[in-house]
C-alpha cells in the first residue's frame, strides 16, 4: 500500500532556508502536494507538482521531485516566524481523488 | 468566496452515543472528502463523495458513514462511539478535475468520554 514518510521536526533560524523532505512509495502517484497546518486550523494547500515534472517554483517555495528515488522536498526561502507550522506531504494515486498524507513535519522558526 | 464550513467546531460525546458532522463545500465544488486526524495515526482518509455518490472509502469500520446531498453539502455519522474516535474530523472540497487540490475546513473536534 501507499506510504508517505517525513521527518517529524525541523528547526531553522529566521531568514535561513528551510528544506522539508518526504519519501513516498506509490510509483503510480500522479500529483504530489504540500499542505500547511497552523494550530487550531485546517490544512492549507501550498503547492503541488505533477509527477512528470522535477521542479516547481512559486515565490518563496521551491518543490523538487526525484521520481526515481520517490523523494519530494519543499524549500522555503527566507523563512519567517509566520512559517512556523506543520507541513504535510501528500500523494495522489492515479485515478483516485484520495490523498495519502505523511505524518507531518513541525517547522519551528527561531527569531 | 466562502470557504469550507464545518459544524459543529467542537463537541463532546460519551461512549456508545452517535454523532453527525456537517460540511458545506465551497460554492461550485462537487467533491467532498472526509479525513480523520489524530496525533498517533495522522491524517487518514474516510470517504469521498461526488454528485451524491461515494466514490472512495477508506479503511474504517462500518460505524463510520456519510452522505452527500444534491446541493453538495455532506454529513458524516459515527455510531456507537468509542474512545478512539476522539479526533479532529476534516472535510475538504474540490472541483474534482484532474488534480486533487483539496480545500479544507477548520474541522470538527470530537472528544469521546
Amino acid at each position: 500500500g501507499e506510504d508517505v514518510e517525513q521527518s517529524l521536526f525541523l528547526s531553522v533560524r529566521e531568514g535561513d532556508s528551510s528544506v522539508i523532505n518526504c519519501t513516498y512509495t506509490d510509483s503510480s502517484s500522479t500529483y504530489l502536494y504540500w499542505y500547511k497546518q497552523e494550530p487550531g486550523a485546517g490544512l492549507q494547500l501550498l503547492t503541488y507538482i505533477f509527477s512528470n515534472m522535477d521542479m516547481k517554483q512559486d515565490q518563496r517555495l521551491t518543490v523538487l521531485l526525484n521520481k526515481k528515488d520517490k523523494h519530494l522536498s519543499l524549500r522555503i526561502a527566507d523563512t519567517q516566524t509566520g512559517d512556523s507550522a506543520i507541513y504535510f506531504c501528500a500523494e495522489q494515486e492515479a485515478g483516485s481523488y484520495q490523498l495519502t498524507f505523511g505524518k507531518g513535519t513541525k517547522l519551528s522558526v527561531i527569531p | 468566496k466562502a470557504g469550507v464550513t464545518q459544524t459543529p467546531r467542537y463537541l463532546i460525546k460519551t461512549r456508545g452515543q452517535q454523532v453527525t458532522l456537517s460540511c458545506s463545500p465551497i460554492s461550485g465544488h462537487r467533491s467532498v472528502s472526509w479525513y480523520q486526524q489524530t496525533p498517533g495515526q495522522g491524517l487518514q482518509f474516510l470517504f469521498e463523495y461526488f454528485s451524491e455518490t461515494q466514490r472512495n472509502k477508506g479503511n474504517f469500520p462500518g460505524r463510520f458513514s456519510g452522505r452527500q446531498f444534491s446541493n453538495s453539502r455532506s454529513e458524516m455519522n459515527v455510531s456507537t462511539l468509542e474512545l478512539g474516535d476522539s479526533a479532529l474530523y476534516l472535510c475538504a472540497s474540490s472541483l474534482a478535475t484532474t488534480t486533487g487540490e483539496l480545500f479544507f475546513g477548520e474541522g470538527s473536534r470530537l472528544t469521546v468520554l
